[in-house]
């Protein structure tokens, strides 16, 4: 069936220090979201991005859709605490269907 | 302030017994979602509903059972026929259809007793 991947699972890091996420699709993607789930809490819309090799930018946050429109990335240049939590890409194949999630990528900062 | 308020944060089930998760949402929104996350995963699909009376099985629906009398309510109901139903369930709303950006509830947490 359709999946999408994510990687790395988890990721540790010093404060300061970047962090990259991976997401892989076996379809292409009509569009790709990022959401944010701190410890304990809810997924939290990052973004989103639609356009083949479309690049967009929150801050510390870059965000890519690759050219085939079945890959993305979340980079965070100089990790924060605050961004302790999981990233998960999510696309749905097609026009029609339905978000499929990645497992997502936890990340913790060490202070 | 617009949101989607889910109902109870946690929840104990006895064996042999149904319990109902409450999820109501004030965006306006026509799309309602159920999703299932246990520790380490994504999220699973349970249900979804794209307008009112209308609904349609997720991935995992099994043991799983909705209903979408009205736009703003789109509550879970969690059979004993589920036999593994811990799990940290959300619930999510969007416009229009699932290609639009979620919005998600606080979830509750359902917990076998």
């Amino acid at each position: 069936g359709q999946q999408v991947m994510q990687i790395p699972q988890y990721q540790h890091v010093q404060e300061g220090e970047d962090f990259t996420t991976y997401c892989n699709s076996s379809t292409t993607l009509s569009n790709i979201q990022w959401y944010k789930q701190r410890p304990g809490g809810h997924p939290v819309f990052l973004i989103q991005l639609v356009k083949s090799g479309e690049v967009k930018k929150q801050k510390r946050l870059t965000f890519q859709f690759g050219e085939a429109k079945k890959n993305s990335s979340l980079h965070i240049t100089a990790t924060q605490t605050t961004d302790v939590g999981t990233y998960f890409c999510a696309g749905p194949p097609g026009s029609q269907g339905n978000l499929i999630f990645g497992k997502g990528t936890k990340l913790s900062v060490k202070p | 302030d617009g949101g989607i308020t889910q109902s109870p944060k946690y929840l104990f089930r006895k064996e042999g017994q149904n319990v109902t998760l409450s999820c109501e949402q004030n965006l306006n929104h026509d799309a309602m979602y159920w999703y299932r996350q246990d520790p380490g995963q994504g999220l699973r699909l349970i249900y979804y509903s794209q307008i009112v009376n209308d609904f349609q099985k997720g991935d995992i629906a099994e043991g799983y059972s909705v209903s979408r009398e009205k736009k703003e309510s789109f509550p879970l109901t969690v059979t004993s026929a589920q036999k593994n139903p811990t799990a940290f369930y959300l619930c999510a709303s969007s416009i229009r259809n699932s290609n639009q950006p979620q919005h998600f509830g606080d979830g509750t947490r359902l917990s076998i007793l």
